[in-house]
């Protein structure tokens, strides 16, 4: 398997533009994760899914961010207006069981720098 | 409050020599404990993954220990390589939320 792809890999954007990262999942994983990583703040979780189905999106910061999963192997992230406190990476990630149990596999990540 | 902290925040090393890097958490409940290989500009590497009765546990040259009565755990590095330079982020399972530590930045120089 390819493991989990993530596109872009980097997405440079003026303040009030519309960002939307990609995500596929490792094939026949329920679970998909957004997580974002600064210095500051280290990996936070954004939101979840299972089974396609938004399950805890308490890491969403504001209504800016907007994330689904149309189908098992897709999943957005979007951003809109961006700002440039939004600059970090954006990691996904996909797991066989729950988050808590089983092995999560990362993404490479996509690297945001908002202007 | 459910926190990870990681010690130390930085390391250099020299090639060849061996390193302990430290994880303590105040997680509860607990389910198991997790090490992850972060190398610059890439995603988190699973190295180990210890559940509440696993008090070791080893991955080529990565031992990681587990004393889930002090809530301590600790990642040993044998024999470093310059591929080991990376971040080293312990992350503990508290149900199905996983709590990161902030990471210890290893260096290792020839």
């Amino acid at each position: 398997d390819a493991g989990v792809i993530q596109s872009p890999r980097h997405e440079v954007t003026e303040m009030g533009q519309e960002v939307t990262l990609r995500c596929k999942p490792i094939s026949g994983h329920d679970y998909l994760f957004w997580y974002r990583q600064t210095m500051m703040r280290g990996l936070e979780l954004l939101i979840y899914f299972n089974n396609n189905v938004p399950i805890d999106d308490s890491g969403m910061p504001e209504d800016r961010f907007s994330a689904k999963m149309p189908n098992a192997s897709f999943s957005t992230l979007k951003i809109q207006p961006s700002e440039p406190r939004d600059s970090a990476v954006y990691f996904c990630a996909s797991s066989f069981w729950g988050g808590g149990t089983g092995e999560l596999f990362f993404g490479e990540g996509s690297r945001l720098t908002v202007l | 409050k459910n926190q990870v902290e990681q010690s130390p925040q930085s390391l250099i090393i020299l090639e060849g020599k061996n390193c302990t890097l430290q994880c303590n958490y105040t997680v509860s409940p607990f389910s198991n404990l997790r090490w992850y290989k972060q190398d610059t500009g890439r995603g988190p590497v699973s190295l180990t993954i210890m559940t509440f009765s696993e008090n070791t546990k080893s991955n080529g040259r990565y031992t990681a220990t587990l004393d889930a009565d002090t809530k301590q755990s600790s990642l040993h590095i044998t024999a470093s390589q310059l591929s080991d330079s990376a971040s080293y982020i312990c992350v503990v399972s508290r149900g199905n939320k996983l709590v990161f530590g902030a990471g210890t930045i290893l260096r290792v120089k020839s």
